[in-house]
């Protein structure tokens, strides 16, 4: 069935350090890619949708500056956590969704991003 | 707007009894009903779906859900629970249908404990 891979699944890091983290659909093409951020015990909170070839759409209250998306390819897209901040801390998932109509997305693993 | 609530923020029930985790939901239009389990620190694993058609939806692991459009309704039920399948549910909905690129709108999630 179709996989999406997340790498990597666990980054830390000092305060100041840009992150990158990668998600890819490893047997179909994804032109549309999400991109969620998870507090503990919580709920997925959609942070932008990843448009292949054009710029993502983020959604209200998300810093664009702060989490730099690029969906260079119908296969790969990454966000980038930049100059990262304690607060940056927590759980990122991405998905795509499956080939054809009315499919489920398909999640990474998820990547816990701890800055010091 | 729409939104999904997932009333019962943990669900305990005893290994080998049914169990119900419950999801209402309020979208403009025909929705499009997901269920989605996630274990710790690992991305959604997608269970079942309702598009159209029958009310009782058979997905993974032998859950199922029912959709009763009245009481805008879509839980999800085992009838033999088994402590494997503690873990964190999720209910999504996405509400106007757009191809399959359409944005998930979660619940809160709801923690189901199944001791032995």
């Amino acid at each position: 069935g179709a996989v999406v891979s997340q790498h990597p699944s666990r980054v830390i890091c000092k305060s100041g350090t840009s992150v990158k983290i990668e998600c890819r659909s490893l047997d179909f093409q994804a032109t549309t890619m999400f991109w969620y951020r998870q507090f503990p015990k919580q709920s997925l909170m959609l942070m932008a949708t990843s448009n292949e070839g054009s710029k993502a759409t983020y959604e209200q209250g998300v810093e664009k500056d702060k989490f730099l998306i690029n969906h260079a390819s119908l296969t790969l897209s990454t966000l980038t956590v930049t100059s990262a901040h304690p607060e940056d801390s927590s759980f990122y998932i991405c998905s795509a969704p499956g080939t054809g109509g009315n499919q489920p997305q398909h999640f990474g693993d998820g990547t816990r991003l701890s800055i010091l | 707007a729409q939104s999904v609530a997932q009333p019962e923020d943990q669900v305990n029930v005893a290994e080998g009894n049914p169990l119900t985790v419950k999801c209402t939901y309020s979208v403009s239009g025909n929705p499009y009903l997901f269920w989605y389990v996630q274990y710790p620190n690992r991305g959604l694993q997608f269970l079942l779906k309702y598009i159209t058609g029958d009310n009782l939806v058979k997905g993974s692991y032998g859950f199922e859900a029912e959709f009763n459009k009245s009481q805008t309704s879509f839980h999800l039920k085992k009838p033999s629970a088994l402590v494997s399948d503690s873990a964190l549910y999720f209910c999504a909905v996405r509400g106007t249908p757009s191809g399959n690129t359409g944005k998930l709108i979660f619940g809160q999630g709801t923690t189901l404990q199944v001791k032995p």
